[in-house]
């Protein structure tokens, strides 16, 4: 089937530690995308990649890192500099500027 | 900056009414609108896609309009079930160079059997 995966579903950090987050797609799509949620809030734009070996910053990327090196993969890595990392992640894709899909997310936890 | 805003934020009705979500946007200059739904715990799920040279969006019971020039969108859901309990979001996408769709933060609907 085609689709988004993301893993882990649960990820633990611990103090200092960095944590990736990974999201693979299988829909041959161009773009992909990061969205943190917190609870009662709406999705907010960490990082977007439209092409390969590129990406973009969204309204908050301190704190996060990624990369794009193929077309299928966008890891999410969680940095020690990110002092507020509880929350849902969301790995989106899209296929020239229409509709985005989403995983079914990674809920990161501080231990 | 864009910025969405979703009225209600919540909203609880008998099952078989016909109901509307608003959505409004501050910058008019944008390439799309999506709506989604997204159930507790879970990934978002695409429900329509409209173009910013289109009016409106149907599919089933849902109908979605759009007027770009005053920044509006509504979510038309007829002859509402249980089933379509859930948080509703729009999002726009930017015109121009620029990605990443701008989310409102939902609107929390309950359908009461």
């Amino acid at each position: 089937d085609g689709g988004i995966t993301q893993s882990p579903k649960y990820l633990f950090r611990k103090e200092g530690q960095n944590v990736t987050l990974s999201c693979e797609q299988n829909l041959n799509h161009d773009a992909m995308y990061w969205y943190r949620q917190d609870p009662g809030q709406g999705l907010r734009l960490i990082y977007y990649s439209q092409i390969v070996n590129d990406f973009q910053k969204g309204d908050i990327a301190e704190g996060y890192s990624v990369s794009r090196e193929k077309k299928e993969s966008f890891p999410l890595t969680v940095t020690s500099a990110q002092k507020n990392p509880t929350a849902f992640y969301l790995c989106a894709s899209s296929l020239s500027r229409q509709l985005l899909f989403f995983g079914s997310g990674t809920q990161l936890s501080v231990l | 900056k864009q910025e969405v805003t979703q009225i209600p934020a919540a909203l609880s009705v008998p099952e078989g009414e016909n109901l509307v979500l608003n959505c409004s946007f501050t910058d008019s200059a944008i390439y799309n609108l999506q709506w989604f739904r997204q159930d507790p715990g879970k990934g978002l799920t695409s429900l329509l896609l409209i173009q910013s040279s289109q009016r409106e969006q149907t599919s089933g019971r849902l109908n979605a309009s759009l007027d770009k020039s005053s920044g509006r969108s509504t979510l038309y859901i007829a002859a509402s079930q249980p089933g379509d309990s859930a948080t509703y979001l729009c999002a726009v996408r930017p015109g121009g160079g620029a990605d990443g769709l701008t989310f409102g933060k939902g609107t929390h609907l309950i359908i009461q059997p």
